[in-house]
């Protein structure tokens, strides 16, 4: 069963609007999250991450939202721009002494495509 | 400047020809890992490594072996590829486990015929 899931596979934008990307999580231990873009051809890069005694981390046009109780998280970037145009990944990880075995490492979504039209 | 390097980046092979993708970094992380990349699955993990001489499988570990004789290295192997092996595969690496970044490599395109 997939523990972290992003729904929407793609999602198109107008540059200068704000891009909202989602990604829903089934494990209640999971405790780190982490958000990371990948252009064609490059691995993924890390972009922000969130861990669940916080609900908002900002770094610049990029802005990580939590809310634990609906087990979700979102991703805007505000103003969006065409070099934006990647796909990002949604990962999560739950704290070592809570949760041994394989689940202590990251496990991602699916990746939803981004393009921003200029 | 701090990177993980994998090679070869790209590589075609016959079914059942072993072969070795190797994955180097150079900022002394404990933690390394292999995941493959699949058009609608995203990042499975297939091994990682908390320490020299220490790993253990991760999500999809079938058909793959690794091993970590020294800290920087961690190579993968596929001791008879298949088709169903052909794929994009990344390594990373992080300080530790779980609640940091990971730090990626380029990626390998692998194609098994």
């Amino acid at each position: 069963d997939q523990q972290v899931k992003q729904n929407s596979p793609s999602l198109s934008v107008q540059e200068g609007r704000i891009s909202i990307l989602n990604c829903d999580y089934t494990n209640s231990m999971f405790d780190y999250f982490l958000w990371y873009k990948k252009y064609p051809a490059e691995g993924p890069t890390f972009l922000i991450s969130i861990s669940s005694i916080k609900d908002k981390n900002e770094d610049g046009r990029f802005t990580v939202f939590l809310n634990k109780s609906a087990k979700h998280l979102s991703l805007h970037i505000v103003p969006s721009q065409p070099g934006d145009s990647a796909v990002y990944f949604c990962a999560a990880s739950a704290g070592i002494l809570n949760y041994g075995g394989s689940q202590g490492n990251l496990i991602f979504g699916k990746g939803t495509k981004l393009s921003v039209k200029p | 400047e701090a990177q993980v390097t994998q090679n070869p980046r790209y590589l075609i092979t016959v079914t059942g020809k072993k072969l070795t993708v190797t994955c180097s970094q150079n900022m002394n992380h404990e933690y390394m890992s292999w995941y493959r990349q699949d058009p609608g699955l995203g990042l499975r993990q297939i091994y990682y490594s908390m320490n020299v001489e220490v790993t253990d499988k991760g999500d999809v570990p079938e058909g793959y072996k690794v091993s970590r004789k020294e800290k920087r290295n961690f190579p993968l192997i596929l001791e008879s590829p298949s088709p169903n092996q052909t794929s994009l595969y990344f390594c990373a690496s992080s300080l530790r486990r779980g609640r940091t970044e990971a730090f990626f490599g380029q990626g390998t395109r692998l194609t098994v015929v």
